[in-house]
């Protein structure tokens, strides 16, 4: 099963609000990410967790914050975002991190932020 | 990084057509994946192919990985074949700015 579940599926929020991003693996997979895409742009990287460590951080802003509670979870806390924020939120895993591992997307999160 | 360019940017079709979509990427690479985003924005997985040719029903995938490009063929297109494929490379997965295919009936 190459399973990877997200919810909320929409999520509206205003730029004072505290909202998380869930996402589910039941792969066995050990290795996590968070993607942004914005309309007509393709994915970028945010966020790799790796044996439940955060190991690569592109370089984004404070007001998100990632958290891997287990091998299976990965959660995105919002806080204090802003309307160019609003995209499409992809989070994937693979087996493992490196390059001889296939990453499996879930069906995103389509954050609004008024 | 590894830049990724896709060609064509934009690919109309009548259903049956065959069509070639490439990807050339400008360094070496251990990590090739192709996707097709559904009008839903889920990125389905078509093929993992870092080198070597493969084929999946009507989709068949072929990387040349010393030549740094990868091309994939779409037979015998179908309506539901319509969206925006997207080629990636690196374990960070960098993603090209995609071909957005459109089967008409």
């Amino acid at each position: 099963d190459t399973e990877v579940t997200q919810t909320p599926k929409h999520l509206v929020m205003g730029m004072t609000n505290k909202k998380s991003l869930k996402c589910e693996q039941h792969m066995g997979h050990r290795a996590m990410y968070w993607y942004k895409q914005k309309a007509k742009k393709p994915p970028e990287l945010m966020f790799v967790y790796s044996y439940e460590k955060l190991s690569i951080n592109e370089s984004v802003p404070s007001r998100f914050s990632p958290e891997c509670p287990n091998s299976s979870l990965l959660n995105l806390h919002l806080h204090a975002l802003q309307p160019e924020d609003s995209a499409l939120y992809l989070c994937a895993s693979s087996q493992s991190q490196g390059n001889s591992y296939e990453q499996y997307f879930g069906p995103g999160t389509r954050l609004t932020v008024t | 990084g590894i830049q990724v360019e896709q060609s064509p940017p934009d690919l109309i079709l009548q259903e049956g057509a065959n069509s070639t979509l490439r990807c050339n990427f400008s360094d070496s690479v251990n990590n090739l994946q192709w996707f097709h985003q559904n009008p839903w924005g889920q990125l389905i997985n078509l093929f993992y192919i870092p080198s070597g040719t493969k084929q999946n029903g009507r989709l068949s995938a072929t990387t040349v990985a010393t030549e740094r490009y990868s091309l994939l063929y779409i037979s015998s297109s179908q309506t539901t074949d319509s969206g925006v494929y997207f080629c990636a490379v690196d374990y960070k997965l960098s993603f090209g700015a995609g071909t957005t295919v459109t089967v008409r009936a």
